[in-house]
């Protein structure tokens, strides 16, 4: 099963306009930490934001905000105020789990091309 | 810190080469991953090192695939003799270990076989 599922491929925004990616994850373990990663066409991963399962309130890092529904499931990535410069894809991940060996293994998801219009 | 380093940027080499891929990841994290994304198969765990002792080599593809971290400064992934279904961009990452850590990412190798 996938520990980790972005079900869309590919997404389309109006500049400054808001938009949302989903990311939906599964785990049994009661804490674990959820990531959302920009990889824009130079190919390096930039992290963005993070969410803990036991954090109360959605994190949130300038335009970028989690919208953290913990019963569903759902970490869904919120972009405000859309640039030119987000077009990119995004990557949702997920660390959780027994440590092995001592840590915890991030899990990615297959991640969501977002193009922003002028 | 200049963050995770990554060497070459770019390889391209014939089928049946060896090729080697270095990683220096961030001082002070203990823990290091190899990563390949791919458009297929999107982005796969090779292996990961925890305080330079590989723990989960359970995603490395082959026999042909080896990786190695002689200390905690530096790491390398190797391929002998190469294929191309090996092309790919190959990344290198390091965090400290918790869940609550982000794991920083190096450039990444894109690795042409022909």
């Amino acid at each position: 099963a996938q520990k980790i599922t972005q079900t869309q491929p590919g997404m389309f925004v109006q500049e400054k306009e808001a938009v949302t990616l989903d990311c939906t994850y599964d785990t049994s373990d009661p804490s674990y930490g959820l990531f959302w990663y920009k990889q824009p066409s130079s190919g390096e991963m930039i992290f963005l934001i993070y969410q803990g399962s036991y954090d109360q309130q959605n994190a949130t890092e300038g335009r970028y905000s989690l919208n953290f529904q913990k019963a569903r499931k759902s970490a869904n990535l919120v972009i405000s105020a859309s640039q030119l410069g987000d077009s990119a894809m995004y990557f949702c991940a997920m660390r959780e789990g027994l440590a092995s060996g001592g840590s915890y293994i991030p899990t990615f998801g297959r991640g969501t091309s977002l193009i922003v219009h002028p | 810190d200049a963050g995770v380093i990554q060497s070459p940027r770019h390889e391209v080499t014939e089928m049946g080469q060896e090729v080697t891929l270095r990683c220096k990841p961030i001082s002070g994290h203990n823990s290091l991953f190899w990563y390949r994304q791919t458009m297929m198969r999107g982005l796969e765990l090779l292996i990961y090192f925890n305080n330079n002792v590989p723990i989960d080599d359970s995603g490395m593809p082959e026999d042909r695939f080896s990786a190695k971290m002689p200390n905690a400064s530096f790491s390398t992934l190797k391929i002998q003799p190469s294929e191309p279904r090996d092309s790919a961009v190959y990344f290198c990452a390091s965090s400290a270990g918790g869940k609550g850590t982000e794991a920083f990412f190096g450039q990444g190798t894109r690795l042409t076989v022909v």
